[in-house]
């Protein structure tokens, strides 16, 4: 069973730039959450989606800033016109909230870079 | 809003030694989670605490769990130059919900 996966890993943009960042959440598992890690810092939730189905964005910003899971394919967050504040590295979890577990597994992340 | 804090935030030991990291929590929370970071790596799940006196061990590292007093800790046993690592809590309110982290606590075991 192949954990949860995201790509790219690695994502330089120059400012002003969209960023799309993918998220496919393991087997079997149906939420998805958004967390990003600025440097030196811990990770802060940003929101969290079931399938076609955004259940809490209160950690996203209000601009250009907005994520979706689609009944098909993986789940995107979309930055829209990237400042260099938005550098950091942004991971995605699943659970598959079933059976009384609900444990978050954590993909690799996306470094981004904003030049 | 749920506050996590973890102290100290930065912990220098030398192998051999026992350290104890901490983790305060300021709601009541369904459960609570230790994660290890490397550097430039994701998270790797060390421990999940359900109830209240609940106690983990993994090789040298142990995990409580007291939910009245809102406090986990991560107590390190003989400290070896492969536990340098960035330690998180992390809290979640209600089952399914997001996490809140704490600010981490960044190991260095010297040889």
């Amino acid at each position: 069973n192949a954990g949860v996966m995201q790509n790219p890993r690695h994502l330089v943009r120059r400012r002003g730039q969209e960023a799309r960042l993918r998220c496919s959440p393991m087997k079997g598992h149906s939420h998805v959450y958004w967390y990003r890690q600025l440097p030196e810092e811990g990770l802060k939730f940003m929101v969290y989606l079931q399938k076609e189905n955004i259940i809490d964005e209160s950690g996203m910003p209000k601009e250009r800033f907005s994520a979706e899971f689609p009944k098909e394919g993986p789940s995107i967050l979309r930055i829209q016109q990237v400042v260099r504040g938005d550098s950091a590295a942004y991971f995605c979890a699943s659970s598959p909230f079933w059976g009384g577990s609900y444990e978050q597994y954590f993909g690799p992340g996306t470094r981004l870079t904003v030049t | 809003e749920l506050k996590v804090e973890q102290n100290p935030l930065f912990l220098s030991m030398q192998e051999g030694k026992n350290y104890t990291i901490y983790c305060n929590y300021s709601t009541t929370s369904d459960r609570l989670y230790w994660y290890r970071q490397d550097p430039g790596k994701s998270l790797e799940s060390l421990f999940v605490l359900l109830s209240n006196g609940a106690v983990k061990q993994e090789g040298r590292l142990m995990a409580s769990l007291d939910t009245k007093a809102r406090l986990s800790t991560l107590h390190i046993t003989a400290a070896v130059h492969d536990l340098s690592a960035t330690y998180f809590c992390a809290v979640e309110e209600t089952s399914g919900s997001r996490l809140t982290f704490g600010e981490g606590t960044q190991l260095t075991v010297n040889p």
